[in-house]
């Protein structure tokens, strides 16, 4: 499996304010996935970043709140713009396994708390 | 819509005791299920997942998984908990309409000496 790192592993940043947060792999891959969790529930899909291409965002998440960079096929950044306190979340990427069974591969997260 | 519902939120069993998380998916189509692990303060780690074939998976950790179509649910267990266990754990099932994992909202697991 892909060895995903994130960068910052954390961070606390002040409303209104932006954020970059970075994925890196240890591979080529063509898709990359960024998920938000929210404290105490689920992981929900911001949008699929594929490189060469513009992401693609899932409802109710827009390009101008979390633009999302792709310059190759290791790397990809999210940025959360603006932020609220209600952007206090864990911030993960991810990318597919290398099989047919869809499994994806989850980097350590980002922490981060808006004051 | 495709969801992942996770029957109890918390689970509490005994050092040794049968652990039993429960998951029921909605699909239209035969689905690629999975189960993951989230220890504190980390990323989520892949525990097992059922593509095709054999409905009864086994995963790392002694964990296992049993696919039953007809109830729609690909229910966790492991025969005996380990003080290690004690983790939050997500049932996903693969988007219909595209590669992306839709999640469950999680069962915390504690596990008591």
């Amino acid at each position: 499996s892909a060895v995903i790192s994130q960068k910052p592993s954390r961070d606390i940043c002040q409303r209104g304010t932006s954020l970059t947060i970075q994925c890196q792999v240890d591979s080529q891959v063509t898709m990359m996935f960024w998920y938000r969790q929210q404290p105490g529930q689920s992981l929900t899909l911001i949008a699929t970043a594929n490189q060469g291409s513009e992401a693609t965002y899932e409802s109710g998440f827009v390009i101008d709140k979390f633009p999302i960079s792709r310059p190759n096929l290791t790397f990809s950044t999210l940025t959360v713009s603006n932020m609220s306190p209600e952007d206090s979340s864990i911030y993960l990427c991810s990318v597919p396994g290398t099989g047919l069974s869809y499994e994806q591969y989850f980097g350590p997260g980002t922490r981060l708390t808006v004051t | 819509a495709q969801s992942v519902t996770q029957l109890g939120s918390h689970v509490s069993v005994s050092e040794g005791a049968l652990v039993l998380l429960r998951c029921n998916y909605s699909s239209s189509v035969p689905p690629y299920l999975f189960w993951y692990v989230q220890y504190p303060n980390q990323g989520l780690q892949l525990l097992l997942k059922y593509t095709t074939g054999a409905t009864l998976v086994k995963g790392i950790n002694g964990f296992e998984a049993e696919f039953k179509k007809s109830e729609t649910s690909f229910h966790l267990t492991k025969p005996s908990a380990h003080m290690s266990d004690a983790a939050e754990y997500f049932c996903a099932v693969k988007s219909q309409a595209g590669t992306a994992l839709i999640f469950g909202k999680g069962t915390t697991l504690s596990v008591s000496s």
